[in-house]
């Protein structure tokens, strides 16, 4: 079964620092998706992507925040400045068309950040 | 956006079938409800998605009533790896594609 991969497992970084978390969509997707979740916390949606633009973002995606879709095949979230408050769980989905509620999102198993 | 119910926690044993409801009052014509499934340090896995009546995969059925102010998801025969938390989601038809978490059903499966 096709699966949603992300790199790395874990990030260690300090506070400052930029970091690029990378996901692998499943291949034939063509929405891509970013959330976290806060350790002991909901789940919280990011940013939709579709096409090379964003489609969605919530609140939380700031001027901090960027996608990119660098190639065929990665889709990256790029932090600039992280701050502690942005230590979490960050999960990348994908669904196959984004055209309604029977469009399933798939997640990848996530990269926890660790913001020091 | 319809806001879900679900009980904050459910304890079960080894073979017994579970059935979680979400409550979701104010759903809208268009909207399908949706069951995740989440394991510690994992992401969100789906498991049925469906609008009215019955639905069953090889994992699970959900059942959503005439007025679909609700919906029970059934987990049959469960075992310990079915220790994980469910979140019951509407998910709005047309153009919104985010998916809204709410705090989900902690299920602790005991031997």
């Amino acid at each position: 079964e096709p699966e949603v991969t992300q790199t790395p497992s874990h990030q260690v970084t300090q506070m400052g620092q930029e970091v690029i978390l990378r996901c692998v969509p499943i291949s034939n997707h063509l929405y891509f998706y970013w959330y976290r979740q806060i350790l002991g916390q909901k789940v919280e949606f990011l940013v939709s992507f579709y096409n090379n633009e964003i489609s969605e973002k919530s609140e939380i995606f700031d001027d901090q925040f960027s996608v990119e879709r660098p190639d065929g095949s990665n889709f990256t979230l790029k932090i600039r400045s992280t701050k502690l408050e942005d230590s979490a769980m960050y999960f990348c989905a994908s669904s196959e068309l984004g055209l309604g509620p029977t469009d399933t999102q798939y997640f990848g198993p996530g990269t926890r950040l660790t913001v020091l | 956006l319809a806001k879900t119910t679900q009980p904050i926690s459910m304890d079960s044993y080894e073979g017994q079938e579970v059935n979680i409801t979400c409550s979701h009052n104010n759903i809208a014509t268009n909207d399908y409800i949706t069951w995740y499934q989440q394991f510690p340090s994992q992401g969100p896995r789906f498991i049925i998605q469906g609008y009215k009546t019955k639905v069953t995969n090889e994992v699970a059925s959900l059942f959503i009533p005439a007025d679909r102010k609700s919906s029970t998801l059934s987990l049959p025969r469960v075992s310990l790896s079915d220790t994980a938390v469910y979140y019951c989601l509407v998910v709005p038809s047309g153009s919104a594609r985010q998916l809204t978490f709410g705090s989900g059903t902690q299920l602790t499966v005991l031997p």
